[in-house]
């Protein structure tokens, strides 16, 4: 079953600090892995999306890998704002044009 | 751009009563997804089309669900009647399905309250 697995549920961390979430996938044929990051009361946004081929890709201070052999990936977030406060999606595609499967999410918490 | 185009922002309705959410994907996208999101099973996929047909309905929850897309710019998910287990927010997404899924693109979503 195509399943997309991300921990930890939530998180909390202080302001300027780093943090790591992970997404574990069984999701086959794999086309592309995506993090989105939804604020409260907003739907979803798209930070990054990675092909098979890609290892790595950076959006300001969000930095995303892949291992298409263990198929895991990470969302490494730098130097946290309050404003990263939010969901956290890791999301997958199983082959071009069919819909996506979602993770339940990591809610991050940055405080002062 | 304009983004995908949900309303309303909001719906309080009681039980029993019709309700109709409505979208408008992004101009030139050919692939319109419905969600539907709770905080216990996270996001899940209701419906999708691809140029205007219905290519998998497996996720509408049962025979009150049903979804339209008359056209390549309006989408509409009807619920009737009702329930308080409705309640939730509803997400609404299109893409360039061609262009495997690139663009794909959410709506701000309905919050919708069945009491």
């Amino acid at each position: 079953k195509n399943q997309v697995e991300q921990s930890p549920q939530s998180l909390i961390i202080l302001e300027g600090k780093n943090c790591t979430l992970q997404c574990n996938y069984t999701v086959s044929p794999f086309s592309n892995l995506r993090w989105y990051k939804q604020d409260t009361g907003r739907g979803p946004v798209s930070l990054t999306i990675m092909t098979f081929s890609e290892n790595t890709k950076s959006n300001g201070r969000y930095t995303a890998t892949l291992d298409a052999d263990t198929k895991q990936s990470s969302l490494h977030i730098t130097a946290s704002q309050l404003s990263d406060s939010a969901s956290y999606i890791c999301v997958v595609s199983s082959q071009a044009g069919t819909a996506l499967i979602f993770g339940k999410g990591t809610t991050l918490s940055v405080s002062s | 751009d304009a983004g995908v185009i949900q309303s309303p922002r909001h719906e309080v309705t009681e039980m029993g009563q019709e309700v109709t959410l409505r979208c408008k994907p992004i101009s030139g996208h050919n692939s319109l997804f419905w969600y539907r999101q709770t905080m216990m099973r996270g996001l899940e996929l209701l419906i999708y089309f691809n140029n205007n047909v219905p290519i998998d309905d497996s996720g509408m929850p049962e025979d009150r669900f049903s979804a339209k897309m008359p056209n390549a710019s309006f989408s509409t998910l009807k619920i009737q009647p009702s329930e308080p287990r409705d309640s939730a927010v509803y997400f609404c997404a299109s893409s360039l399905r061609d262009t495997d899924n690139y663009g794909y693109t959410f709506g701000s979503g309905t919050r919708l309250t069945v009491v």
